[in-house]
């Protein structure tokens, strides 16, 4: 039983408009939510996260906003950029269990110029 | 810092051999995690250790699979013997432990197992 899903494999935004990346969990226990990002042979790295107190968090260009009501959360690009191309992970924690991470199984963004 | 540091990038064997995974978490760190990533799973925990002690190796998927941290800086995880199913990326990661839930991923280790 997936408790994160990324329900969408792929996504293919334009230069300059927003992406939006979705993701879904079934339990409600989860405390911490996080986004990372992947290129091609290297390592997941950290994108930004959101607390369960929380329903919004910002960075920069990045912001992911938490429906806990929906069990979803979504994380928004904008402006996209071509660099902004990668798979993006989405995950989530318990209480005071910091990287014992769920993954979802990822979407694939693609920015074209 | 030089980040979290896996070795080897890649690795081919037959199956039946016996592979070792090596892993360096950043300095300071306290908890060091190893994940393997495989189309059909996706991402998944397999062990983590809290003060190179291990806490949680239920994500460990058979015997044949063991790991160890002798000590803050060195983490190996071993497959013995290995079988083609075992074919994946395998990542370390390592987290603060001082309440920043960031973690920290290696390059991981791409495994072929034929």
């Amino acid at each position: 039983d997936q408790q994160v899903k990324q329900n969408s494999p792929s996504l293919s935004v334009q230069e300059g408009r927003i992406s939006i990346l979705n993701c879904d969990y079934t339990n409600s226990m989860f405390d911490y939510f996080l986004w990372y990002k992947k290129y091609p042979a290297e390592g997941p790295t950290f994108l930004i996260s959101i607390s369960s107190i929380k329903d919004k968090n910002e960075d920069g260009r990045f912001t992911v906003f938490l429906n806990k009501s929906a069990k979803h959360l979504s994380l928004h690009i904008v402006p996209s950029q071509p660099g902004d191309s990668a798979v993006y992970f989405c995950a989530a924690s318990l209480y005071n269990q910091g990287g014992k991470l769920i993954f979802g199984q990822g979407t694939e963004l693609s920015v074209k110029p | 810092d030089a980040g979290v540091i896996q070795s080897p990038r890649h690795e081919v064997t037959e199956m039946g051999q016996e592979v070792t995974l090596r892993c360096k978490p950043i300095s300071g760190h306290n908890s060091l995690f190893w994940y393997r990533q495989t189309m059909m799973r996706g991402l998944e925990l397999l062990i983590y250790f809290n003060n190179n002690v291990p806490i949680d190796d239920s994500g460990m998927p058979e015997d044949r699979f063991s790991a160890k941290m002798p000590n803050a800086s060195f983490s190996t995880l071993k497959i013995q013997p290995s079988e083609p199913r075992d074919s994946a990326v395998y990542f370390c990661a390592s987290i603060s432990g001082t309440g920043d839930e960031k973690l920290f991923f290696g390059s991981g280790t791409q495994l072929s197992v034929l």
